[in-house]
């Protein structure tokens, strides 16, 4: 079955280490994006990218990278200059005249 | 910010028709209007989008208002698996910008 594939679940790292979270589809999807979701609170748009090679910020990219060398992933990279990085992490991807499709998340932590 | 208000929380009985409201009076004319729903620790799944007529899938129905300043999401008939986080959006079809979600109204459902 086609779908976006998040792993690991579950993510724990020591303060000051970075950390890449995995991303990746099947849906032969163009644009992909990355969102951040705290506790009770909406998604945040941290970078999003429309094609391969190419990406832009969101409204809270600073202490994130990604890269999108290939159409089918779309790792994002937690930095140590994240300051608040524990969260939930979601990643979606969509092409032209689709809905969003999410993966199932990766819940950091960060101690 | 986003560009959608919806209510913070709403309760309905289970086997009821539940409506839920959302406004976007800035929207423009190549603006569809999509909604998703999350449940507890997973992603947002798709539930229905629209651009100016009403729409019905085997999920719900969008009522959009004429203007457009407005639109209604209605599940027939609520059950247990509905409670859930529903967010409202607006996205160009063309996935030519970032896609920004709000904190979405919380639906309870009472047995």
């Amino acid at each position: 079955d086609g779908g976006i594939t998040q792993s690991p679940k579950y993510l724990f790292r020591k303060e000051g280490q970075n950390v890449t979270l995995s991303c990746e589809q099947n849906l032969n999807h163009d644009a992909m994006y990355w969102y951040r979701q705290d506790p009770g609170q909406g998604l945040r748009l941290i970078y999003y990218s429309q094609i391969v090679n190419d990406f832009q910020k969101g409204d809270i990219a600073e202490g994130y990278s990604v890269s999108r060398e290939k159409k089918e992933s779309f790792p994002l990279t937690v930095t140590s200059a994240q300051k608040n990085p524990t969260a939930f992490y979601l990643c979606a991807s969509s092409t032209f005249e689709s809905p969003l499709h999410f993966g199932n998340g990766t819940r950091l932590t960060v101690t | 910010d986003a560009k959608t208000t919806q209510p913070n929380s709403m309760e309905s009985n289970e086997e009821e028709p539940v409506h839920l409201p959302c406004n976007h009076s800035t929207i423009s004319g190549t603006d569809y209007i999509h909604w998703y729903r999350q449940l507890p620790s997973q992603g947002p799944e798709y539930v229905i989008h629209g651009l100016t007529s009403n729409v019905n899938n085997r999920m719900a129905s969008l009522a959009i208002a004429e203007d457009r300043k407005s639109s209604t999401l209605i599940l027939h008939r609520a059950t247990l698996r509905d409670a859930a986080v529903y967010y409202c959006i607006l996205s160009l079809m063309n996935r030519d910008d970032k896609i920004i979600f709000g904190k979405g109204t919380r639906l309870h459902i009472l047995p």
